[in-house]
């Protein structure tokens, strides 16, 4: 299968521990997205990449959040210290990188509870 | 006020009826897209647009740039296109922005 993976694809944890998510894209994508959704939700945006620099990033992101694609392949999102208000499905996506229009491709998410 | 609207939030109908989903956007868009979303939460795009319309089998979309708003429609619909279906906006910058989806149960 070619498509975006991430990993895990459940995580429970307690409140206060450090959670690290994986995002592998299609591996042609120069572009890596991640968002965030809660229940009954669109997704929102939290920040994207083109190849290793991350070019953007939401407010929502706050500085328990970071992320980084080092080698302009993978990506890792990283929680510090989470809160229940991070329960939520983080998604990750990747595009070619062509044009502002690129179609962009989802992983399955990873569905975070923090209890 | 959300940048991107949807209407309705939550759709029932019986199989075989025409569907419409309404999404309305506040900014200026570089192009509009549908996607669906099962249960799970995988994503998957249905259509970009930024002019006009577009048919793919039994699902249509279309959009009205002067009016800031696109419409998704399903014709002789079957309980297998039960989903939520997402509008979203690109709009000079890359990232999508997203309405808060409508979520379609087709009863056999």
């Amino acid at each position: 299968d070619t498509g975006v993976s991430q990993d895990p694809r459940h995580k429970i944890t307690k409140r206060g521990q450090n959670v690290t998510f994986r995002c592998d894209p299609i591996s042609e994508h120069n572009r890596l997205y991640w968002y965030r959704q809660t229940l009954g939700q669109g997704p929102e945006f939290l920040t994207y990449f083109q190849n290793e620099a991350q070019l953007e990033k939401s407010r929502l992101l706050s500085d328990r959040f970071s992320a980084e694609r080092p080698k302009g392949s993978f990506s890792t999102l990283e929680i510090q210290r989470t809160e229940q208000g991070d329960s939520a499905m983080y998604l990750c996506a990747s595009s070619l990188g062509i044009t502002s229009t690129d179609t962009q491709y989802f992983g399955p998410g990873t569905r975070l509870t923090v209890l | 006020k959300n940048e991107v609207e949807q209407s309705p939030q939550n759709l029932t109908a019986q199989e075989g009826e025409f569907i419409t989903i309404n999404c309305s956007y506040s900014v200026g868009i570089s192009a509009l897209h549908w996607l669906q979303q099962h249960p799970g939460g995988g994503i998957v795009s249905l259509f970009m647009l930024s002019s006009g319309k577009k048919k793919h089998g039994r699902l249509i979309a279309t959009i009205n740039i002067q009016e800031k708003h696109s419409s998704l429609h399903i014709t002789a619909s079957h309980p297998r296109d039960s989903a939520v279906y997402i509008c979203a906006a690109t709009s000079g910058t890359y990232k999508y922005i997203f309405g808060t989806g409508t979520r379609l149960k087709v009863l056999a």
